[in-house]
């Protein structure tokens, strides 16, 4: 079956513009994650969503960053004013366990982000 | 402050070797999991530990964690060039949600 989808692959914005990321889950999974790899670093845990209820937030770096996840299903991350520093590659899990055992997570390719 | 150290950072090595990358942390963790990731694709789970000492075998790789689930270790025998990538471990933290916690990884190249 299909993987985690993300879109797009590269985005490419000057300083100071709104950028938006979609994540398409795997179907059937309750539980969205979105990380964020920058060079030479390891995944950065920026936002948790699990099913309905509130998501957890703790990871988002500043109130520039912000995500939805509508239905239950596609998310959307968005990022405010970017600033050079935004730059990385975003990354999309999802999985259909939650906890803290065995919770595999599947990845999407990610979007690299590119701010000039 | 890196909640959890990986070591190497690089590693080349000739193919036939063996080597082990190391995963440390102050932190006790519910379950720890070793991922490896290809550029340009997100990172695909190879094992989850979950008991402290257990050991897990995948072909020629050996997955270990420690007994006060604090650390890991990752021990390749015979490396091949299509081992190369990045090998990423990560924790879920006790009391947290699910959200694992990255090493910052080991980028291991074998050449044939």
């Amino acid at each position: 079956g299909a993987g985690v989808s993300q879109s797009p692959s590269n985005k490419v914005t000057e300083k100071g513009k709104d950028v938006e990321l979609r994540c398409d889950p795997i179907s059937g999974h309750t539980a969205l994650y979105w990380y964020r790899q920058s060079l030479g670093q390891g995944l950065e845990f920026l936002i948790y969503f699990q099913g309905n209820s509130a998501p957890d937030k703790s990871g988002l770096p500043s109130d520039r960053f912000s995500a939805e996840r509508t239905g239950g299903s596609v998310s959307t991350l968005t990022i405010q004013r970017t600033q050079q520093e935004d730059s990385a590659v975003y990354l999309c899990a999802s999985s259909s366990q939650t906890g803290l055992v065995n919770n595999e997570q599947f990845f999407g390719p990610g979007t690299r982000l590119t701010v000039l | 402050t890196q909640l959890l150290e990986q070591s190497p950072q690089f590693l080349s090595i000739q193919e036939g070797e063996n080597l082990t990358v190391y995963c440390n942390s102050s932190s006790v963790f519910s379950s720890l999991q070793w991922y490896r990731q290809e550029p340009g694709e997100g990172p695909v789970l190879l094992v989850t530990v979950v008991t402290g000492g257990e050991v897990k075998k995948l072909k020629r790789l050996t997955f270990q964690f420690g007994d006060a689930r604090k650390d890991s270790s990752l021990h390749i025998t015979a490396a091949q060039p299509g081992d190369t990538g990045l090998y990423l471990c990560a924790g879920a933290q006790v009391g947290s949600q699910g959200n694992l916690i990255f090493g910052k990884g080991t980028k291991l190249s074998v050449k044939p």
